[in-house]
């Protein structure tokens, strides 16, 4: 699977949109973007995916870059109990095999 | 209830003893997965399994067994525990091989070997 970057640690306020960051240059035309969370003492939890266009569920938007190179994982409104490490993963079409964890982003979540 | 449940919680036990993680889920999903979570490394894959008998290796194999005689069930098994082998153990399962493959994970099983 290919590679993706994200920043160590962001910090958002309570009640206001958080816009956590990914990078992934290496994306091929198949890999899906996932997103997962994993709160403290918890297994992740997903959170959401993409291919091409810009999604939205009931816990957060993804939006895509034209060029598939990046993407931000969008909380609208940010409460303590979001506060967790946000993890970018590209999964390609094959078997469904493990996922690939990076070091994800802690977003501490101030009140 | 329906999910991914994962048994015991917590567990303390002392090295070259022999411990089995158990995990069980209810959705009927083909793959299942072994991760362990140690501090300052994220989640590596330890086993996985496509379906009932058919297991393959991940990242990090040695010194752990799995089986898979039932869709399920999924037990992970430290023959000799050892001090390294102190982690955070979770289980996970994943809708069939088409599609995005979304991973359902349990709460984890918190394991200390003394």
């Amino acid at each position: 699977d290919a590679k993706t970057t994200q920043p160590n640690s962001m910090e958002s306020n309570e009640e206001e949109p958080v816009h956590l960051p990914c990078n992934h240059s290496t994306i091929s035309g198949t890999d899906y973007i996932h997103w997962y969370r994993q709160l403290p003492s918890q297994g992740p939890e997903y959170v959401i995916h993409g291919l091409t266009s810009n999604v939205n569920n009931r816990m957060a938007s993804l939006a895509i870059a034209e060029d598939r190179k990046s993407s931000t994982l969008i909380l609208h409104r940010a409460t303590l109990r979001d506060a967790a490490v946000y993890y970018c993963i590209l999964r390609g079409t094959g078997s469904a095999r493990q996922l690939t964890f990076g070091s994800g982003t802690q977003l501490t979540v101030l009140p | 209830d329906a999910g991914i449940t994962q048994s015991p919680r917590y567990k303390i036990t002392e090295t070259g003893r022999q411990v089995t993680l158990m995990c069980h889920q209810t959705w009927s999903h083909s793959y299942m997965f072994w991760y362990r979570q140690d501090l300052g490394h994220g989640l590596r894959l330890i086993y996985y399994s496509a379906a009932a008998d058919i297991t393959d290796k991940g990242e990090v194999p040695d010194g752990y067994v799995v089986s898979r005689s039932k869709t399920e069930n999924f037990p992970l098994t430290l023959e000799s525990a050892t001090r390294s082998q102190t982690s955070v153990y979770f289980c996970a399962s994943s809708e069939p091989a088409y599609g995005p493959k979304t991973q359902y994970f349990g709460p984890g099983t918190r394991l200390l070997v003394l």
